[in-house]
């Protein structure tokens, strides 16, 4: 009954390597997140996709790609992993999305902690 | 730019006192402002949500109050219990991309 799912839970790979983090939410809401927490505990947006369409990319290296297949999922692709991509990455869903409902409240899911060796 | 501060960065207290955790913003212009609470190692968890129009929220033992043009928020936990112990986030809604900004997070540990 997991409303937002990511997996893996822990990801612990080499530099250079290639992974990638799933995340589905079957919510049935229209926008999807990706937050990366750092280890001093930050949430940062990364990302949001509002019906698969991009809204939100944060400056983040091109090394991360999102890709959302359909509205309920949303993949995060991070390519020549470096150490300090180690973090958790936490996905997220909310109902409206872009259009900035005052109502419109975030439901995030349990993390991937992604270690970088 | 927004920026969003969370005061005291810890807290402890003996199981059943009543405690505010404080969140502060900058800008005043937002969507609405939601209070998570994380538990070690796990996702976040989101309590309350108030809206731009609305002053507070409430969910059983927790109230949140929320005035913009001070660009505050509080989280009233009443009768403190164990189960509490967490770091409690605030987050602002501040624009039409929707992206929540966080603060710094409070960590909370109730002693039995």
């Amino acid at each position: 009954d997991t409303a937002v799912s990511q997996t893996p839970k822990y990801l612990v790979t080499q530099m250079g390597n290639d992974k990638s983090i799933k995340c589905e939410q079957n919510l049935g809401h229209d926008t999807m997140y990706w937050y990366k927490q750092d280890s001093k505990k930050f949430l940062k947006i990364m990302f949001s996709y509002n019906n698969k369409e991009l809204i939100i990319n944060e400056t983040v290296p091109n090394r991360f790609s999102p890709k959302s297949p359909d509205k309920a999922h949303l993949n995060l692709h991070i390519n020549s992993l470096e150490l300090g991509d180690s973090a958790v990455y936490f996905c997220a869903s909310s109902q409206f999305g872009f259009n900035g409902r005052s109502k419109d409240e975030q439901f995030f899911g349990p993390g991937t902690r992604l270690t970088v060796l | 730019k927004q920026e969003v501060t969370q005061i005291p960065a810890a807290l402890s207290v003996p199981e059943g006192e009543n405690l505010v955790l404080n969140c502060s913003f900058t800008d005043s212009a937002i969507y609405n402002l939601q209070w998570f609470r994380q538990d070690p190692g796990k996702g976040l968890t989101s309590l309350l949500l108030i809206q731009s129009s609305q002053r507070e929220q409430t969910s059983g033992r927790l109230n949140a109050s929320l005035d913009k043009s001070s660009g505050r928020s509080t989280l009233y936990i009443a009768a403190s219990q164990p189960g509490d112990s967490a770091t409690y986030l605030c987050a602002v809604n501040g624009g039409a991309t929707n992206k929540l900004i966080f603060g710094t997070g409070t960590l909370l540990a109730v002693q039995p």
